[in-house]
């Protein structure tokens, strides 16, 4: 089945412990994104990647890190995280080129303490 | 630079009556334009796009939206609701690459 997996689903955290949220996609895009849901707000872009080992910086970057070493994984990185990151964040893949469908992961919901 | 609004934050409708969900967007090239639900406690799904071909676009659960270039416009509509309906509504906006700015988001409630 084609999809995009994140973990974990839930998280409890304490601010400053660094932790990694995983995301891993079969239908071998090119493109990954990872998005932070808060109310009012909508979604909005962390970082995002065209291919392996390409990543670039979205509306809200502060705070995250990412890397892209294999084309089907994307994980997004929080080295201290604090209150501020509490969210509900999502992972999506697709081909490349902005006609192309995101399919998004079931997302992550992170409380940071 | 691109960029979408939707009017109204909530949206009430009662079961059989029509649902209009408003978007409007800013693209400085011509956009590719997307609705996506999200189900309670689920991820996005996409409803329907628009690529620069027809500009009413049919979607899944028959909904559809008209992209209207005069006005900026992509408003979603379906002529009855269904309480299996309610849930938050995403308009969103990709200018020639992948990356996809959203709208804040509709809630929509169907009443009995």
């Amino acid at each position: 089945e084609a999809q995009v997996t994140q973990n974990p689903r839930y998280l409890i955290t304490v601010t400053g412990k660094k932790l990694t949220v995983t995301c891993s996609q079969n239908m071998n895009h090119e493109y990954m994104s990872w998005y932070r849901q808060d109310p009012g707000l909508g979604l909005r872009q962390i970082y995002y990647s065209m291919n392996v080992e390409v990543t670039d910086k979205g509306d809200v970057p502060e705070g995250y890190k990412v890397s892209r070493k294999e084309k089907r994984n994307f994980p997004l990185i929080l080295e201290s995280p604090s209150p501020n990151q509490t969210s509900l964040y999502f992972c999506a893949s697709s081909f490349s080129g902005g006609a192309k469908t995101q399919y998004f992961g079931p997302g992550t919901r992170l409380l940071v303490l | 630079a691109q960029s979408v609004t939707q009017l109204g934050s909530h949206v009430s409708v009662s079961e059989g009556a029509l649902v209009l969900l408003r978007c409007n967007y800013s693209s400085s090239v011509p956009p590719y334009l997307f609705w996506y639900v999200q189900y309670p406690n689920q991820g996005l799904q996409l409803l329907l796009k628009y690529t620069s071909a027809a500009t009413l676009v049919k979607g899944i659960n028959g909904f559809e939206a008209e992209f209207k270039k005069s006005e900026t416009s992509f408003h979603l509509t379906k002529p009855s609701a269904h309480m299996s309906d309610a849930a938050e509504y995403f308009c969103a906006v990709s200018s020639g690459y992948s990356t996809l700015t959203f709208g804040k988001g509709t809630m929509l409630l169907v009443s009995p």
